[in-house]
């Protein structure tokens, strides 16, 4: 009965190297989000869908791309990872505002 | 635009003690009030919420209140416990925005 489920958990690569975390929610949530927590904890927004069309899109590099292939998916792909990227990625879903927000376990990236 | 202002950690207890952690907010309209809690290795999973002015939030044994005179929504517990040691983030969500802008999170540990 997992709500929203991210893969991997852990992700350790190379500079340079070109990644993609998955998320999927089975809440029937219209929109799904990606966030950013670095190592002192502290969250940041990155991305939101709304029934797969972007509607956040906070100033990320353009080396970070999400796709959002349905509703229930909303996948990360990160190109020429930079040691910097390092962090634990949360993907989260939520019906419509105002409505609280839905994690996923979080994916831990170690870049090396 | 929106700000969330929470108390700055880290917060270290013995168990019984009594909790507070402070939050205020910055906010246009009538936000709803949000308090997360993330345990170590996991994602946020929601805690309590506050729909409007004067609403009490409340669940396993921590509440706040929303106060739209003072913009504050504080966290309390009359009896911690080791147990509730975790990473707990204020947050707020508007009626017309997209997202929600959470607090930089409060580090609780409880000792024994």
């Amino acid at each position: 009965d997992t709500a929203v489920s991210q893969t991997p958990k852990y992700l350790v690569t190379q500079m340079g190297n070109d990644k993609s975390i998955k998320c999927e929610q089975n809440l029937g949530h219209d929109t799904m989000y990606w966030y950013k927590q670095d190592s002192k904890k502290f969250l940041k927004i990155m991305f939101s869908y709304n029934n797969k069309e972007l509607i956040i899109n906070e100033t990320v590099p353009n080396r970070f791309s999400p796709k959002s292939p349905d509703k229930a998916h909303l996948n990360l792909h990160i190109n020429s990872l930079e040691l910097g990227d390092s962090a634990v990625y949360f993907c989260a879903s939520s019906p419509a505002t105002p409505y609280e927000q839905y994690f996923g376990p979080g994916t831990r990236l170690t870049v090396t | 635009g929106n700000s969330v202002t929470q108390m700055e950690g880290p917060v270290t207890l013995s168990e019984e003690a009594f909790l507070t952690i402070n939050c205020t907010y910055t906010a246009t309209g009538y936000p709803s009030l949000f308090w997360y809690v993330q345990y170590p290795g996991e994602g946020l999973q929601l805690l309590l919420k506050a729909t409007k002015a004067d609403d009490k939030g409340s669940n396993k044994g921590f509440e706040a209140t929303y106060r739209k005179e003072t913009t504050s929504f504080h966290l309390e517990k009359g009896s911690v416990q080791v147990s509730d040691s975790a990473v707990y983030f204020c947050a707020l969500r508007s009626t017309n925005a997209g997202k929600s802008t959470f607090g930089d999170g409060t580090t609780l540990t409880v000792k024994p």
